[in-house]
């Protein structure tokens, strides 16, 4: 079965820094991937998608992630990040046939 | 109206209580999920149905029980829960029963509190 590790489960940065989330994955084929933010109070939106192709996917809000098959990873990542961004990100593989998986989040917190 | 909606935002119960939690989606997709969110836990998928059949339960106790009625409707019946059910309870819907293909698109969210 599929899984995910986010390992850092909360994450400071400065406002107009670079973001880089960590996500990896477990799973024997080609997964499906994906990212997802929560802002308080607030279910998940999809930020962007993985399943085949350019390993370098553009989501919204400015945010991109890239397919590492060899390090089986997806990393989030934003060249210079807003106060907006700041909330609690997670990380989702799917398979064909399962449900998704999701890790157990990465919160963000945006300094001024 | 678009999207996932779900009713009520906030819902405080006594634990002898009966209510329900309701989930609409106007994407014309073909399965329905619900999640529980506790703080400092993975999201936790409770029960999937897809073409409004129940595919999954995911060993949920029997004071939560699903229903759904139609492909654009989901409800969770709540009786007799315990302090430890309060979170945040989430409905997502999906395009195909697998979810995995196309990825959910979440309601805002039930908080729960039992007290």
């Amino acid at each position: 079965a599929q899984s995910v590790t986010q390992p850092d489960i909360h994450i400071t940065v400065s406002e107009g820094a670079s973001l880089e989330l960590r996500c990896n994955y477990s799973y024997g084929a080609t997964p499906y991937l994906f990212w997802y933010v929560q802002s308080p109070g607030q279910g998940l939106q999809l930020l962007l998608k993985y399943f085949s192709g350019d390993t370098l996917v553009q989501g919204i809000k400015g945010f991109e992630a890239e397919f590492k098959r060899s390090q089986s990873s997806f990393n989030l990542r934003k060249p210079s990040v807003h106060w907006s961004d700041a909330a609690e990100y997670f990380c989702a593989v799917g398979a064909r046939g399962n449900d998704m998986r999701f890790g157990a989040g990465t919160r963000l917190t945006v300094k001024p | 109206e678009t999207g996932v909606t779900q009713t009520p935002r906030h819902l405080v119960m006594g634990m002898t209580n009966k209510k329900s939690l309701k989930c609409e989606q106007h994407l014309g997709h073909n399965a329905m999920y619900w999640y529980k969110q506790s703080a400092k836990k993975p999201l936790e998928l409770m029960f999937v149905y897809n073409f409004k059949e129940q595919t999954e339960n995911n060993s949920v106790p029997s004071r939560f029980s699903p229903e759904c009625p139609n492909s654009s409707h989901l409800f969770l019946h709540l009786h007799t829960l315990q302090p430890e059910d309060s979170a945040l309870y989430l409905c997502a819907s999906s395009q195909d029963g697998t979810g995995a293909n196309y990825g959910y698109t979440f309601g805002s969210g039930t908080r729960l509190t039992v007290v």
